[in-house]
C-alpha cells in the first residue's frame, strides 16, 4: 500500500521556466511533509518542508503548496536551473514522535537548456 | 562539520551470506535511520534507532536487523541474503525529534550487490 505517491516518474522542463512536481498521499494522519533532492551517487538532501497547519511554504526559488482536502502537495521551482536536474522525493510523517517518514518513489526532473 | 558517513561504499555478497553495513551520524545527532532504495521502488524505511533503542521498523523480514552503539553509530545486518536484497542502503541521522525538526541528513549510501 503506497501511502505517498509520485505519479510522474520523470519531468522535463525548459531552463528558466517553472517546474511543478506533484505528490499525493492517502493517510489523513500525516502531519508533516518534506521534499528531498537526490543527485546520482549521493544521498538525498533535505529541500523544504511544510506542516499541515500551513498551505504554503517558500524558500528562495522553492515553494511547497499543501492542499489537505485533496491530500495533495506540490513543489514549485521558479526559475528552473540546470543544477535542479535531480530526483525529487516527496515524504510525509505523522504527528507522533515515533512516526516514521514515508517516501514516494521519486520524480526525475530534467532541466533542458 | 562532517556529514553522515557510511561504509563500505560497495559490497558484493553471494546468496545466503550475511552483510554488515555501517553508519556514523553527524556529531550531535542521536537518531539514525536506515532505508533501502531498490530499483524502481524508491526509498523504503527499514529501521530507526534513537538513543540506542529501536524506535520503529519498516515492513521488512527479521533477517534485517541492526543496532546503535553508545557513540550513536549504527550497524545494519542482513542475514541469509537474497538476490532481491540488492539495493542502495541509505543511512540518515537527525537530532532527536523534539518539536518539529524532522530533517534527516543522509549519507552517500552503501551499494549492496547479491549474486
Amino acid at each position: 500500500d503506497q501511502q505517498v505517491k509520485q505519479n510522474s516518474p520523470s519531468l522535463s522542463v525548459q531552463e528558466g521556466r517553472i517546474s511543478i512536481l506533484n505528490c499525493d498521499y492517502t493517510n489523513s494522519m500525516f502531519d508533516y511533509f518534506l521534499w528531498y533532492k537526490k543527485y546520482p551517487a549521493e544521498g538525498p538532501t533535505f529541500l523544504i518542508s511544510i506542516s499541515s497547519i500551513k498551505d504554503k511554504n517558500e524558500d528562495g526559488r522553492f515553494t511547497v503548496f499543501l492542499n489537505k482536502s485533496a491530500k495533495h502537495l506540490s513543489l514549485h521551482i521558479v526559475p528552473s536551473q540546470p543544477g535542479d536536474s535531480a530526483v525529487y522525493f516527496c515524504a510525509a510523517s505523522g504527528a507522533d514522535r515515533d512516526d516514521k517518514i514515508i517516501f514516494g518513489k521519486g520524480t526525475r526532473l530534467h532541466i533542458l537548456p | 562539520e562532517a556529514g553522515v558517513t557510511q561504509s563500505p561504499t560497495h559490497l558484493i555478497k553471494t546468496r545466503g551470506q550475511q552483510a554488515t553495513l555501517r553508519c556514523s551520524p553527524i556529531s550531535g545527532h542521536t537518531s539514525v535511520y536506515w532505508y533501502q532504495q531498490a530499483l524502481g521502488l524508491g526509498l523504503q524505511f527499514l529501521l530507526w534507532y534513537d538513543e540506542g533503542e529501536e524506535r520503529n521498523r519498516g515492513n521488512f523480514p527479521p533477517r534485517f536487523s541492526g543496532r546503535q552503539f553508545p557513540n550513536y553509530s549504527s550497524e545494519l545486518n542482513v542475514n541469509a541474503l537474497e538476490l532481491e536484497d540488492s539495493a542502495l542502503y541509505l543511512c540518515a541521522s537527525s537530532l532527536s525529534p523534539t518539536g518539529r525538526v524532522y530533517e534527516q541528513y543522509f549519507g552517500p549510501g552503501t551499494r549492496l550487490t547479491v549474486t
